[in-house]
């Protein structure tokens, strides 16, 4: 069954930092990869979405990698805003329809 | 305008009651689901329906029943609430198009069972 990682739980940092949020996940036998973002007292934003065949997607000021047969996705965010402060969700797609959800990284970006 | 709606958005209830969760979307997708947030904040797939018909169901209590009226409502009724069962539920769509298959998501409903 697979299992969804994130690291780190929570992060803080100050406005303007480069920063990287891991992701890890135990079968790499995914359809694809997607992290999502979520305000609080707020539904699921899709950032981006990676296909198993790809190794990398830009949105912006974001990117994300896909390493499948290690089993990881990193999220990258350059030059960090407080309106980037969010809960980052990865989640890997196995198949038709089924999301497994990690338990997210809490971002607080200060001004 | 938007695209996955649900109602209510809050809802206080009593242990034992019965209650319904709406969801509709007008995005034309085919796929709609309904996912458990629990306190510690983890996101859990409940059940999908495609074009009406339950493709999964994971484990979860006989007491959930999803009901699609039509492609655009997946509405979620929980019998004989349980204290257990407070979490915030989302619904989602998604229309597979070749390879890609983002899921759009709800604003949620925060079910309080006291």
């Amino acid at each position: 069954k697979q299992e969804v990682t994130q690291i780190p739980a929570a992060l803080s940092v100050p406005e303007g930092e480069n920063l990287v949020l891991n992701c890890s996940f135990t079968d790499s036998a995914i359809y694809n990869l997607q992290w999502f973002r979520q305000d609080p007292g707020k539904g699921l934003t899709s950032l981006l979405l990676i296909q198993s065949s790809q190794r990398e997607q830009t949105s912006g000021r974001l990117n994300a990698s896909l390493d499948k047969s290690s089993g990881r996705s990193t999220l990258y965010i350059a030059a960090s805003q407080p309106g980037d402060s969010a809960t980052y969700l990865c989640a890997t797609a196995a198949g038709y329809s089924t999301l497994t959800f990690g338990k997210g990284t809490m971002l607080l970006v200060s001004p | 305008d938007t695209a996955v709606s649900q109602t209510p958005k809050y809802l206080v209830t009593q242990m034992g009651n019965d209650k319904s969760i709406k969801c509709e979307q007008n995005l034309g997708h085919d796929t709609m689901y309904w996912y458990k947030q629990d306190s510690k904040k983890f996101l859990k797939i409940m059940f999908s329906y495609n074009n009406k018909e339950l493709i999964i169901n994971e484990t979860v209590p006989n007491r959930f029943s999803p009901k699609s009226p039509d492609k655009a409502h997946l509405n979620l009724h929980i019998n004989s609430l349980e204290l257990g069962d407070s979490a915030v539920y989302f619904c989602a769509s998604s229309q597979v198009r070749g390879s890609q298959e983002t899921q759009y998501f709800g604003p949620g409903t925060r079910l309080l069972v006291l």
